[in-house]
């Protein structure tokens, strides 16, 4: 049973240039969420795609957008980068609503570094 | 907004020694609290996860509690090894996630 996939590993861009991340969830989860890891900190929430539309968005920039496509597999897209966006990006997946005994898988990241 | 604050943001021990993570949250309406592994550059492992009506998890040397009236959460882990070397983040959900930043645990053979 796979886990949760991300692709590519890393990825270097420079400044005002556009990334596209993806992921693919655990079998049998539905949920993917993104979220965004700067150095020495916890991950920050970044969306949750669900039955492929946006549910739930983090406190960032319009920059940032996202797509779940059919099969529960997701993209996060950032454009017009900057240096600050450089950080691991780690997709989680979940299965449907939230509850009390739900946990989210994650994904081993992207880094990705802007130059 | 949910704040969630973990203490110490490092800590370094002698192997064998029992030691305690701290997690403090400041909203308690909360589905569950979850702690995670992270090793450097790696993603997150799930290692406990105490649903909003329990008071503690327990998986092999791991012990996690509880106390949502508090808003806060400990991990006991007990008898460390140099392999439990490794950064700490405890989580709350509410519809989303919100992370601490993390207690670095190094254990010293």
């Amino acid at each position: 049973d796979a886990g949760v996939t991300q692709s590519p590993t890393h990825l270097i861009k420079t400044r005002g240039q556009q990334v596209t991340l993806r992921c693919s969830p655990k079998s049998g989860h539905d949920t993917v969420s993104w979220y965004q890891q700067a150095l020495g900190q916890g991950p920050q929430f970044i969306f949750q795609y669900y039955e492929e539309e946006e549910r739930q968005r983090g406190n960032f920039p319009d920059r940032f957008s996202g797509h779940q496509f059919p099969n529960y597999s997701s993209e996060l897209n950032v454009n017009a980068l900057l240096l600050g966006d450089s950080a691991l990006y780690l997709c989680a997946s979940s299965l449907g609503a939230v509850r009390d005994t739900d946990t989210q898988y994650f994904g081993p990241g992207t880094r990705l570094t802007v130059l | 907004k949910q704040e969630v604050t973990q203490i110490p943001a490092a800590l370094s021990v002698p192997e064998g020694e029992n030691l305690v993570l701290n997690c403090s949250f400041t909203d308690s309406a909360i589905y569950n609290l979850q702690w995670f592994r992270q090793d450097p550059g790696k993603g997150l492992t799930s290692l406990l996860l105490i649903q909003s009506s329990q008071r503690e998890q327990t998986s092999g040397r791991l012990n996690a509690s509880l106390d949502k009236s508090s808003g806060r959460s400990t991990l006991y882990i007990a008898a460390s090894q140099p392999g439990d070397s490794a950064t700490y983040l405890c989580a709350v959900r509410l519809h989303q996630f919100y992370f601490g930043t993390g207690t670095s645990l190094t254990v010293i053979p």
